[in-house]
């Protein structure tokens, strides 16, 4: 299965900044996909990052708050804008794991904790 | 109502027990499912995918029913390593952009 490297594992942060988080790939892959993880709660889809177009933003995601790079084939990043303690939780990207059949499972990286102060 | 339902628990079980998840989902069209485990403060790992006719990896056992719109994890034997959350996935379509995710059962097993 296909290996990511995520970056930074955590940061504390400055209500009113950004931070952008980095997930590196060591495989070739279409679709890289950002989840958010609230305290206690299950994973939601931010984001899906295509490379060379835009990315789509699931319900309640705007570009704005969360904008999206997507240069190359192995690696995506992900900014968290203009940060309120609202934002406090857990980000991680994913990619789908090509296996020979359709039942094919999805890798994650190994998240970036963020708090808002 | 939830599009992907699951106890949350916990289950607390002596080592050695069976211990089952059930998990429903509201989309009939779904296509594929999986159980993902999540250990504390850890990224989600795939434990198995859910074929259609069942299947077995070792002491663990997935079911789907489709007419039900339910999935089931048996875990047989339990070790103290299976303590963790356990992640019930659901994908409506081929892309992952349709992954939806349950809240996930929390397990501890106890000596």
């Amino acid at each position: 299965s296909a290996v990511i490297s995520q970056k930074p594992s955590r940061d504390i942060c400055q209500r009113g900044t950004s931070l952008t988080i980095q997930c590196q790939v060591d495989s070739q892959v279409t679709m890289m996909f950002w989840y958010r993880q609230q305290p206690g709660q299950s994973l939601t889809l931010i984001a899906t990052a295509n490379q060379g177009s835009e990315a789509t933003y699931e319900s309640g995601f705007v570009i704005d708050k969360f904008p999206i790079s997507r240069p190359n084939l192995t690696f995506s990043t992900l900014t968290v804008s203009n940060m309120s303690p609202e934002d406090s939780s857990i980000y991680l990207c994913s990619v789908e794991d090509g296996a020979p059949s359709r039942y094919y499972g999805y890798t994650f990286g190994s998240g970036t904790r963020l708090t808002v102060v | 109502r939830k599009e992907v339902e699951q106890d949350p628990g916990p289950f607390n079980v002596p080592e050695g027990a069976t211990v089952a998840f059930n998990c429903t989902y509201s989309n009939s069209a779904s296509q594929s499912f999986f159980w993902y485990r999540q250990d504390c403060r850890k990224e989600p790992k795939l434990l198995m995918s859910v074929y259609s006719s069942g299947n077995e990896d070792g002491r663990f056992t997935a079911q789907l029913n489709r007419a039900s719109q339910y999935i089931s994890l048996l875990i047989r034997d339990s070790k103290l390593s299976d303590s963790a959350t356990y992640l019930c996935v659901v994908n409506v379509g081929r892309a992952g952009n349709m992954l939806t995710f349950g809240g996930g059962t929390r397990l501890m097993v106890k000596p």
